[in-house]
């Protein structure tokens, strides 16, 4: 089946720097979307995108590269209020999505 | 806009025990799905129903069972529950099939005694 990784596990960010989150994936892409998620709190979705497409919402850019299994999920300019869990979910075929651990991000004042 | 509600929102147990969690979407969503959250784990697919009356089995269905009563609501059942288990169970809706955006509920979170 579908194995998902994210990379990296873990980030520290000055308020105001960027980020690039990555989402490695073994199979091909119908589909993505990313997840954002405070310590018991609910998943909120905050991009999808049909294949290829390149979304973007505010300040998260999603792209994909369609000659590699690897999403991107870029955060411009970085707020405290971005701290949490980001996850990314890739639908290769089918009704199923397949979820990564997810990137915990903090973001420092 | 729409909204996903789940019930109840803790969920206590005893070993042994049968417990039914629920989930209901206004959404007007066709396909409705159960994870389970484990820390340290990615999500992992109980059960999902593709239209009202519909069960298909996901990664992880030994141990649970599901009931797609109406187009609006999908129950959980953990059929026998395992002492010390601890997990938060999310319901999701979309559209159409996996392809397509899924919208989360707030989760119901179970501890077993």
């Amino acid at each position: 089946g579908q194995q998902v990784e994210q990379s990296p596990a873990s980030l520290v960010l000055q308020e105001g720097e960027n980020a690039e989150l990555q989402c490695t994936y073994s199979t091909t892409l119908n589909s993505m979307q990313w997840f954002y998620q405070r310590p018991g709190g609910r998943l909120v979705s905050l991009l999808y995108s049909p294949s290829w497409a390149e979304q973007r919402g505010g300040r998260l850019t999603s792209s994909a590269a369609s000659n590699e299994s690897r999403s991107s999920l870029h955060i411009s300019s970085s707020q405290i209020t971005d701290s949490g869990t980001y996850l990314c979910a890739p639908n290769s075929a089918g009704n199923k999505l397949t979820f990564g651990i997810g990137t915990r991000v903090l973001v420092r004042p | 806009g729409g909204i996903i509600t789940q019930t109840p929102k803790f969920l206590i147990g005893q070993e042994g025990q049968k417990l039914t969690l629920k989930c209901q979407q206004n959404f007007n969503h066709d396909t409705m799905y159960w994870y389970r959250q484990d820390s340290g784990k990615g999500l992992r697919l109980i059960y999902y129903s593709i239209t009202e009356n519909d069960l298909q089995k996901g990664d992880l269905s030994e141990g649970y069972d599901a009931s797609r009563e109406k187009k609006s609501s999908f129950s959980l059942t953990v059929t026998s529950a395992q002492k010390n288990e601890m997990a938060v169970f999310l319901c999701a809706s979309s559209i159409g099939g996996g392809t397509y955006e899924q919208y989360f509920g707030p989760g119901t979170r179970l501890t077993v005694l």
